[in-house]
């Protein structure tokens, strides 16, 4: 099983609203990762979780919060975002975030109104 | 100039064709390479993944690298419309817990 799962597939939220994005993987991964994608880009990365701790944010802005509560999980909280940060979020998982495959979710398609 | 550069197409070829993807990087610290398919709104998909320099086929993919020349392919034998998507390459790059993406190039198969 190579699976990654997400939470919800879309969203749409308005420049007030607190909401949380959520990613799942049983394979025993020990790195994580958030993503954001617009439109005809490639994934731009956003966070790594690696062995549950935080080892990369890509001068990601505050209103973006990651967390991961065990190996399995990975949450992303949204707190006051602006149209501009409507895209796909894609969440992936390595064995060891060096060397080995990464497998992604389907997404979450969001958009901020 | 980019790490990774990849032509983001399209690429527009009849069904039934061989199709070559490409990119190429500039650091030689980049080790371990995948390719990934992307249909519209959808996740990348993981079609393959190579370390050594050399071919690995897999059904009608067959990835190619060439770490001399900093080169790496992708090939797509009877293409099918289903086919249509965009294509990452995506590579690990030695000190960096990250990958490094190309552009995408869009393919559309004709029927």
């Amino acid at each position: 099983d190579t699976e990654v799962t997400q939470t919800p597939k879309h969203l749409v939220m308005g420049m007030t609203n607190k909401k949380s994005l959520k990613c799942e993987q049983h394979m025993g991964h020990r790195a994580m990762y958030w993503y954001k994608q617009k439109a005809k880009k490639p994934p731009e990365l956003m966070f790594v979780y690696s062995y549950e701790k935080l080892s990369i944010n890509e001068s990601v802005p505050s209103r973006f919060s990651p967390e991961c509560p065990n190996s399995s999980l990975l949450n992303l909280h949204l707190h006051a975002l602006q149209p501009e940060d409507s895209a796909l979020y894609l969440c992936a998982s390595s064995q060891d975030g060096t060397r080995t495959e990464a497998f992604f979710g389907q997404g979450t398609r969001l958009t901020v109104v | 100039q980019k790490e990774v550069e990849q032509d983001p197409g399209p690429l527009s070829v009849p069904e039934g064709a061989i199709v070559s993807l490409n990119c190429t990087y500039s650091n030689s610290a980049f080790q371990y390479f995948m390719w990934y398919r992307q249909y519209s709104r959808k996740g990348p998909e993981l079609l393959m993944y190579t370390y050594s320099s050399g071919n690995k086929e897999d059904g009608r993919f067959t990835a190619q690298v060439d770490k001399s020349s900093k080169y790496i392919s992708l090939f797509i034998r009877d293409s099918q419309p289903s086919d249509s998507a965009t294509y990452l390459c995506a590579m690990w790059r030695t000190g960096r817990r990250a990958l490094t993406f190309g552009s995408g190039t869009r393919l559309q198969v004709q029927p």
